[in-house]
């Protein structure tokens, strides 16, 4: 069964904690993507990767940072010094970096609550 | 600065009529144009996309998209909704490569579709 797969579903964290949220993908896809998603509001890019070893800042990167050691695995820490980390966090893929007409797949989703 | 407007923060229609859903954007050259589908609690699903040729493009469960390049537009549509169509709907533009586009996203805020018994 192939696709992109987050967890937790659901992630609770006090104040001054870090905390990391799981994506892998199993589509052998390049490319991976982190959004984050409040309400009203469209998706908002954190970090991208284009392959193995890489990754670059999105629009939104402070206070977030992410590895990407293996193709199938992008991980995205949530550090104390994002100021309002509450939101629904989506993972993202695609085959490949520079191919345009690429759709991206998306995960289910985590939804972090700061306490 | 490039944009993607999704005008209506939701939609009211009655099972069964047509429905539309508004999407306008500013992006320069000829970007690709998607739909998406986002259920509670859920990620979000690829509905379609425009790449270039026809106008009309087809997608997932019936719905249908309209790229209209001079008014910079890309319409939802559905001729007949079901109920099980609510759902909150996300247009999204990548601009070309000549653009700086690549792979990466640009979406509006959401539309919300309420299809109603």
């Amino acid at each position: 069964d192939g696709g992109i797969t987050q967890s937790p579903k659901y992630l609770f964290r006090k104040e001054g904690q870090n905390v990391t949220l799981s994506c892998e993908q199993n589509l052998n896809h390049d490319a991976m993507y982190w959004y984050r998603q409040d309400p009203g509001q469209g998706l908002r890019l954190i970090y991208y990767s284009q392959i193995v070893n890489d990754f670059q800042k999105g629009d939104i990167a402070e206070g977030y940072s992410v590895s990407r050691e293996k193709k199938e695995s992008f991980p995205l820490t949530v550090t104390s010094a994002q100021k309002n980390p509450t939101a629904f966090y989506l993972c993202a893929s695609t085959p490949s970096w520079g191919g345009g007409t690429d759709t991206q797949y998306f995960g289910p989703g985590t939804r972090l609550t700061v306490l | 600065a490039q944009s993607v407007a999704q005008p209506e923060d939701q939609v009211n229609v009655a099972e069964g009529n047509p429905l539309t859903v508004k999407c306008t954007y500013s992006v320069s050259g000829n970007p690709y144009l998607f739909w998406y589908v986002q259920y509670p609690n859920r990620g979000l699903q690829f509905l379609l996309k425009y790449i270039t040729g026809d106008n009309l493009v087809k997608g997932s469960y019936g719905f249908e998209a309209e790229f209209n390049k001079s008014q910079t537009s890309f319409h939802l549509k559905k001729p007949s909704a079901l109920v099980s169509d609510s759902a909150l709907y996300f247009c999204a533009v990548r601009p070309d490569m000549f653009s700086g586009g690549y792979n990466k996203l640009i979406f509006g805020a959401g539309t919300r579709l309420a299809v109603h018994p």
